[in-house]
């Protein structure tokens, strides 16, 4: 058990569009989900917490209208990246942690966006 | 918030060596786990270990909470192991995690 998806895996866009990637825990429900980035050959960097039915808390420097964050159901968050550009390009990756469960953190497969 | 330092950064073994990679934490921590990052990008949960010993095949933990460290070991290493390794820390359970900038392993046939 603990499957979380995510979609799209790969995703190329042109400047100035916007993207939606979407999260799901498939087996768990997860009031609780992360949002981190990578670059290439670097570490995680967590951008955002979503809680399900309230606003996203976001770290410093992450701009929020940048990236909207949605936790409307147990089971999705989603991320939108607004008036992509290609700085934006990156590889986004989301967490959850099973509500009542111990406290581990699973991971999605990891959305490649790639900003023309 | 925390800080969390993974060594080696990097490591060559040939196939059958073992290894332990090692992963220190500038403040305690009450969620940790340790991930094997694929190819493709995924993380793959290795163990959710904030105290004690684990092992599964090849792989065990030890994370000496007192001490703010965590041992990752890989015995007779395969050429499937090869990849980078996280640790990552959190301070309560469930909490976010804060990662390691990773170890990138590379087994040599």
């Amino acid at each position: 058990g603990a499957v979380v998806s995510q979609h799209p895996s790969r995703v190329i866009c042109k400047s100035g569009t916007s993207v939606k990637i979407e999260c799901r825990s498939l087996d768990f429900q997860a009031t609780t989900m992360f949002w981190y980035r990578q670059f290439p050959k670097k570490s995680l960097m967590l951008m955002a917490t979503s809680n399900e039915g309230s606003k996203a808390t976001y770290e410093q420097g992450v701009e929020k209208d940048k990236f909207l964050i949605n936790h409307a159901s147990l089971t999705l968050s989603t991320l939108t990246v607004t008036s992509a550009h290609p700085e934006d390009s990156s590889f986004y990756i989301c967490s959850a942690v099973k509500t009542g469960g111990a406290g581990e953190l699973f991971f999605g497969e990891g959305s490649r966006l790639t900003v023309l | 918030g925390i800080q969390v330092e993974q060594s080696p950064p990097d490591l060559i073994l040939q196939e059958g060596a073992n290894s332990t990679l090692r992963c220190n934490f500038s403040d305690s921590v009450n969620n940790l786990q340790w991930f094997h990052q694929n190819p493709w990008g995924q993380l793959i949960n290795l163990f959710y270990i904030p105290s004690g010993t684990k092992q599964n095949g090849r792989l065990s933990a030890t994370t000496v909470a007192t001490e703010r460290y965590s041992l990752l070991y890989i015995s007779s290493s395969q050429t499937t192991d090869s990849g980078v390794y996280f640790c990552a820390g959190g301070e309560t359970s469930g909490s976010r995690l804060t990662f390691g900038e990773g170890t990138q392993l590379t087994v040599n046939p």
